[in-house]
Formats: C-alpha cells, sequence, structure tokens
C-alpha cells in the first residue's frame, strides 16, 4: 500500500532562517506530488505541484521553492523565512495515469510557526 | 477560471441532527468533484467523489450527487455524529495546462454536540 510522510511534525524557525520540509511517498512510482499552505481557519493554497524529476510548478509568487531530486522525494525550501509563512504545510500526491478522476493523497502536515 | 464555492462555517450541530454543506463549482470543462475531511490535527482525506453528472458519491453515511444544471455538489448526512467533527473541503479536479488540477474550497467547519 501507499503511503505519505511528512518531516518534521512541527517547526519553529525565526524570521530570515532558511526552512527544509520533506515529503516522501512510498509504495507508487511516478506520482504528481503537490506542496499546499494552509493558514491559521483558512483554506488551501496550492503552492507547487510536479509531474515528474526536476519539474515543478509555481502557482504562487513568494519566497519559497520547491525541488524534487527523486521520483518521491518533494522538497519545501526558503532561504530566509518571514513571518507571513507560518501556517500548516501539506504534501499530497496523485497517481499520474488517473487524470481528473485522481484523488489526492495526503500526509500528515508540518506545522510551522516563525517568530 | 475554475472556482469553488463553500458555504462559510463554523456549522453547529446536535448529535443526530441533519446537516448540509453547500458547494457551488464554476468550470470551463467537465470536472471531477470531491469533497475531503480534515479532522483535527490530521491531512485531509478523501469523503467521497463524483466524476460525472448524476453521479452519487457516498461514503460512511454522507453522500453528494454531481448537479452539472445547478453546478453543485452539496454534502448531506442524515444523521451526525460527536465524531463527525472536521473540517470539510468541497474540490474539483479538471484539466489545466500541463496536466489535472484541483482547486479547494475555504473549508467548512463543523462542530458536533453530545
Amino acid at each position: 500500500s501507499q503511503t505519505i510522510h511528512q518531516w518534521p511534525a512541527t517547526l519553529v524557525q525565526p524570521v530570515g532562517s532558511p526552512l527544509s520540509l520533506e515529503c516522501t511517498v512510498e509504495g507508487t512510482s511516478n506520482p504528481n506530488l503537490y506542496w499546499y499552505r494552509q493558514a491559521a481557519g483558512r483554506g488551501l493554497q496550492l503552492l507547487f505541484y510536479s509531474v515528474g524529476i526536476g519539474q515543478i510548478s509555481s502557482e504562487v509568487p513568494q519566497n519559497l521553492s520547491a525541488s524534487r531530486p527523486q521520483d518521491r522525494q518533494f522538497i519545501l525550501s526558503s532561504k530566509k523565512l518571514l513571518l507571513s509563512d507560518s501556517g500548516f504545510y501539506l504534501c499530497a500526491w496523485s497517481a499520474a495515469w488517473g487524470g481528473k478522476q485522481e484523488t489526492q493523497y495526503f500526509g500528515p502536515g508540518t506545522r510551522l510557526l516563525v517568530l | 477560471g475554475n472556482s469553488v464555492t463553500q458555504m462559510e462555517g463554523p456549522v453547529t450541530l446536535s448529535e443526530e441532527a441533519f446537516l448540509t454543506i453547500n458547494c457551488t463549482y464554476t468550470a470551463t470543462g467537465y470536472p471531477s468533484l470531491f469533497w475531503y475531511v480534515q479532522y483535527p490535527g490530521e491531512g485531509l482525506q478523501l469523503l467521497l467523489k463524483a466524476t460525472k453528472a448524476d453521479d452519487k458519491g457516498s461514503n460512511k453515511g454522507f453522500e453528494a450527487t454531481y448537479r452539472k444544471e445547478t453546478t453543485s455538489f452539496h454534502l448531506e448526512k442524515g444523521s451526525v455524529q460527536v465524531s463527525d467533527s472536521a473540517v470539510y473541503f468541497c474540490a474539483l479536479s479538471d484539466r489545466d495546462t500541463g496536466g489535472f488540477k484541483t482547486i479547494f474550497g475555504a473549508g467548512t467547519r463543523l462542530f458536533v454536540k453530545a
């Protein structure tokens, strides 16, 4: 069966510090991968998605970046965090072949607090 | 562009009450429609889905019917339980440049009181 992991679960970082959040998927090949941010009490904002190694699409201009160094690994980074980067970050995957019918499967999330 | 609008919360109900959470969408194509649920401190998980007009998705006593004529996908449950307290997200998936993209509504928080 497929599983998705995210770490760390919780992170407290000072303003201006770097960030690296990691997401890995097991049990599937060539998944579509997604990073979302959920601000407190608000909906999901799609940040990045990837359909293959090294292929990243950015949805919102910001100081965050994403990379996909391996088929089942997706990394969210920042060189300098802002207060507004605080939130709940969710990684998700979907099967590449199912098209619009495909369900997205979410990881447990990382709660980031920037102080 | 595509969009999803769902009723604002929070919705507070007593146990065994009837639940409706409204969801309407705008899409240029023929999207698939989903309801996801997020329990406190967790990621989202699929609750149900429908892939074409008039399809009914159902799971755990929840159901929603894909209504193309009203561009709606309202979530209903006949008798809610305290364990149903969560945030519910309506979503659509459709073709976009470079593949398929899912758009989520803002979420509706449900509180069920014993």
